[in-house]
């Protein structure tokens, strides 16, 4: 109930192209839905996030893509750069517990 | 924006000795704040969360002897390695949160912790 399920483990995209990182989660009490973006022995850093209440949120580049009745929310990275290589974490919380449930990650390489 | 900062970021102590990692809010008062121990190339793993004043809560597995958290201000938060070992090397990363970030959760840049 706990667990936030995440695919791809990687991911290689060519510059300009876009990158697609989805997961799924069981517990309907989740209600924050964060991205985080972590560099090499650095702390993750915010991208975006979504309540359950909008389907959607753009912000720059990057899209989140939210189906409530399906459980998953996905992330999108337009444009996508070599800069962009990192690993992104999907999460999830709920008001009650305020613990942030990570996905296990997904390592994205972007070839110049 | 809050920021969250946390040292240090890299220390190398001998096995059975103990080690000290401290996060702070700079900005903005944490309501509660949490630790999180990563593998290399895993997840984040949350350890315990702790609110100012009271005493940590642990995750089941986490132990609260070894792992010694200490919340005594609404902007810091430490985490002590008790006799330390080499199984205990890992990365270490707090995270804060509170009406500042709307109640979302900042994280600090993370302590690479060598035992030796």
């Amino acid at each position: 109930q706990q667990q936030v399920k995440q695919s791809p483990q990687s991911l290689i995209v060519q510059k300009g192209g876009i990158s697609i990182i989805n997961c799924a989660y069981e517990n309907t009490a989740f209600d924050y839905f964060p991205w985080y973006q972590q560099f090499p022995g650095k702390g993750p850093a915010l991208l975006i996030a979504i309540r359950p209440d909008v389907s959607e949120k753009k912000e720059g580049r990057f899209t989140i893509s939210f189906n409530k009745s399906a459980k998953q929310f996905s992330l999108h990275i337009m444009d996508s750069q070599p800069g962009d290589s990192a690993t992104y974490f999907c999460a999830a919380s709920s008001l009650s517990s305020y613990k942030l449930i990570f996905g296990s990650g997904t390592r994205l390489l972007v070839r110049p | 924006g809050a920021v969250v900062s946390q040292h240090p970021s890299r220390v190398i102590c001998k096995s059975g000795t103990s080690v000290k990692i401290e996060c702070r809010s700079l900005d903005f008062q944490a309501t509660t704040m949490f630790w999180y121990r990563q593998f290399p190339k895993q997840s984040l793993m949350l350890m315990a969360t702790s609110n100012e004043g009271s005493k940590a809560t642990y995750e089941q597995g986490v132990e609260k002897d070894k792992f010694l958290i200490n919340h005594a201000s609404l902007t810091l938060s430490t985490l002590t390695v008790t006799s330390a070992h080499p199984e205990d090397s890992s990365f270490y990363i707090c995270s804060a949160n509170g009406a500042r970030t709307n109640y979302g959760y900042t994280f600090g840049s993370g302590t690479r912790l060598t035992v030796v």
